[in-house]
């Protein structure tokens, strides 16, 4: 593995289903985050998480959820899936969670919800 | 509330061609700026990262520019081709109380004609 590999790579949901989506670096960053990224919205911070063990909430939480077990891990889940939640998803990772740190991107994560 | 604009929206240029990409943020106090080029159905990948105290980086054909008293940045391609084109995206990094963040434009959609 060389970066940040996200899975899966496309997904159809059914509303109302459960799905998590993974991220996994080996690039031993502290920090890691996730994006939706919606046409003529841009891309928006869901949650973040500064260190293994925090996280924490960014500009379009609701109905997303994370954790961070180790380093190299941040899984995002949908409790209850909706359609308004069909975007693209990208997972980020920086060194630190400080300024001045470069943000590299996963290959992204195309989901869509019936 | 950070806002990121990116001008223009899109951008057709012939092969060869020198030009500027324009990004302008609203609020001044940034710890840095990256810039990001997207291709169809792919991640991000990052180009150039701009630390607040600096006034420009360069890389190969590219080099971006800050001007934080102005709110803006310019993303320059010298000797453009065909495989230039992408999106690109402009990036705000903002540091709050619980950790940094990154605030994105919408892009710029670049097609270099051969």
């Amino acid at each position: 593995i060389a970066g940040i590999t996200q899975a899966p790579t496309s997904q159809i949901l059914a509303a109302g289903r459960r799905m998590t989506l993974r991220c996994t670096q080996d690039m031993r960053h502290n920090a890691m985050y996730w994006y939706r990224q919606d046409l003529g919205l841009g891309l928006r911070l869901i949650h973040y998480s500064n260190t293994a063990g925090t996280t924490g909430k960014g500009e379009v939480p609701d109905g997303y959820s994370v954790s961070r077990a180790n380093t190299d891990d941040f899984p995002l889940t949908l409790a209850s899936a909706v359609p308004s939640q069909t975007s693209v998803y990208f997972c980020a990772s920086s060194a630190l969670a400080g300024t001045g740190n470069e943000q590299f991107f996963g290959p992204g994560t195309r989901l869509t919800v019936l | 509330k950070q806002e990121v604009t990116q001008i223009p929206a899109a951008l057709s240029v012939p092969e060869g061609e020198n030009l500027v990409l324009n990004c302008s943020f609203t609020d001044s106090a940034i710890y840095n700026l990256q810039w990001f080029r997207q291709d169809p159905g792919k991640g991000l990948t990052s180009l150039l990262l701009i630390q607040s105290s600096q006034r420009e980086q360069t890389s190969g054909r590219l080099n971006a520019s800050l001007d934080k008293s102005s709110g803006r940045s310019t993303l320059y391609i010298a000797a453009s081709q065909p495989g230039d084109s992408a999106t690109y995206l402009c990036a705000v990094g903002i540091q709050e109380t619980s950790g940094s963040r990154l605030t994105f434009g919408e892009g710029t959609q670049l097609t270099v004609n051969p």
